[in-house]
């Protein structure tokens, strides 16, 4: 089967550092995608994992841990622009990407 | 270059209506896949295919239909709507398969059955 867990809200405030957790138990793995989403609109794909570690992209940096089913998205220096859902989703290489429900992030001032 | 195109962008359907969800990309992507997305849960996918002729089962495929006759379309057909179907659809592509390149999203399709 396939099971992936994220919080369901967060809220964090401009400036700060927020981590979004995604743990997930799939029956295959080959790499873990974050995705970002704004109220209203499509998914935007922000990360892909395939290998232990942390991967920057300027203020966001995803890590993973294929051993412990774990993997986290690390927004720093956070803008209101950041306030949105956050998707993660793993590609178990014989299926289509299994999507978690999501994390809801605001920003506050 | 205009990507991932949806339409209608809005529909209301009355209980027992059909119709037709299109969707069409000019990326020339062999991968192509429509989800349902319902308030406060993730992705659910409704159908896939790998190319041309090829349509598979996702997730949640009852009460839908689909075909792709062409790289380009993968229409998504609701034949007799009910409430349940109320959500907002999303087309996505891909280059390859799921590890090889990111989804591609259309802006989606906001259904409510009636």
């Amino acid at each position: 089967g396939q099971n992936i867990d994220q919080p369901t809200e967060m809220t964090a405030t401009e400036g700060a550092i927020v981590q979004i957790n995604c743990t997930y138990q799939t029956s295959g793995f080959n790499g873990l995608f974050w995705y970002q989403q704004h109220a209203g609109e499509a998914p935007t794909f922000l990360s892909y994992n395939v290998l232990d570690g942390l991967e920057e992209k300027g203020r966001f940096s995803s890590f993973l841990s294929r051993s412990k089913g774990y993997s986290y998205l690390l927004l720093k220096e956070l803008q209101m622009k950041d306030s949105a859902s956050y998707l993660c989703a793993v590609d178990s290489g014989n299926t289509p990407l299994v999507f978690g429900k999501g994390t809801r992030l605001s920003v506050i001032a | 270059n205009a990507g991932v195109t949806q339409t209608p962008k809005f529909r209301i359907l009355k209980i027992g209506q059909s119709m037709t969800l299109q969707c069409t990309q000019d990326m020339n992507h062999n991968y192509m896949y429509w989800y349902r997305q319902d308030p406060g849960m993730g992705l659910k996918l409704i159908y896939y295919s790998v190319g041309a002729g090829i349509t598979d089962k996702g997730e949640v495929p009852n009460g839908y239909n689909v075909s792709r006759s062409t790289t380009e379309d993968f229409p998504l057909r609701l034949e007799l709507a009910a409430p349940s179907q109320t959500s907002v659809y999303f087309c996505a592509t891909s280059l390859g398969g799921q590890g090889l390149s990111p989804l591609h999203f259309g802006n989606g399709t906001r259904l409510t059955v009636t």
